[in-house]
């Protein structure tokens, strides 16, 4: 698999519950970041997640990082048909620069 | 703070012209990133440049791509001759520094004929 490769690839809610989202990695790496990204616009940060941190909260985001099983999980609560779009983990190749981006969740709230 | 500024944001060109797509980061990040966005490959990265320098450009395609940064407020990604299977997404990043948040332009829509 690639590095930072989500799962699952698409996912369908409805307005109000939870959606969890997993990214999974294969290198070292000194943070993971997850991202938004709407149909057709550029990519939003959402949250950094350093590789000594295990769970970081921002608003209705949820973060998790398990650097031994090199994966980490997105957790929106109470989604809203405005969380509809495509996430994205990204993670620093071996500690660079590089940020490796994963394939994405579709996530899809209903009204 | 306007954010990264990216032009145009579409471009319809016919095999074999040039192409030129433009970056103005955020004031004071000293790293920007092009990426390539496809259905098919997904979000890669192109070239990294650090206070202006090119650091790696291994995710170039091809010759026929190059980028230059020739100051903190302005780069550019150049496709000579353009072909159709060019046709993507490009995206500019900028961040204070190659570790932290990325911040990215809305992107340039480049459909090759």
């Amino acid at each position: 698999s690639q590095q930072g490769e989500e799962d699952p690839q698409a996912l369908s809610i409805q307005e109000g519950e939870n959606a969890t989202m997993n990214c999974s990695y294969k290198t070292s790496i000194n943070n993971l970041q997850w991202y938004r990204q709407n149909s057709g616009r550029g990519l939003v940060h959402l949250i950094l997640i350093r590789s000594n941190e295990r769970e970081k909260h921002s608003g209705r985001l949820r973060v998790t990082l398990d650097t031994s099983k090199k994966s980490s999980s997105l957790l929106i609560t109470a989604s809203r048909a405005a969380d509809t779009a495509s996430y994205f983990c990204a993670t620093d190749e071996d500690g660079t620069y590089k940020y490796i981006f994963g394939t994405g969740t579709r996530l899809k709230v209903l009204a | 703070d306007a954010g990264v500024i990216q032009s145009p944001r579409h471009e319809v060109t016919e095999m074999g012209q040039e192409v030129t797509l433009r970056c103005k980061p955020i004031s004071g990040h000293n790293s920007l990133f092009w990426y390539r966005q496809t259905m098919m490959r997904g979000l890669e990265l192109l070239i990294y440049f650090n206070n202006n320098v090119p650091i790696d450009d291994s995710g170039m395609p091809e010759d026929r791509f190059s980028a230059k940064m020739p100051n903190a407020s302005f780069s550019t990604l150049k496709i000579q001759p353009s072909e159709p299977r060019d046709s993507a997404v490009y995206f500019c990043a900028s961040s204070l520094s190659g570790l932290e948040t990325q911040y990215f332009g809305p992107g340039t829509r480049l459909l090759v004929l």
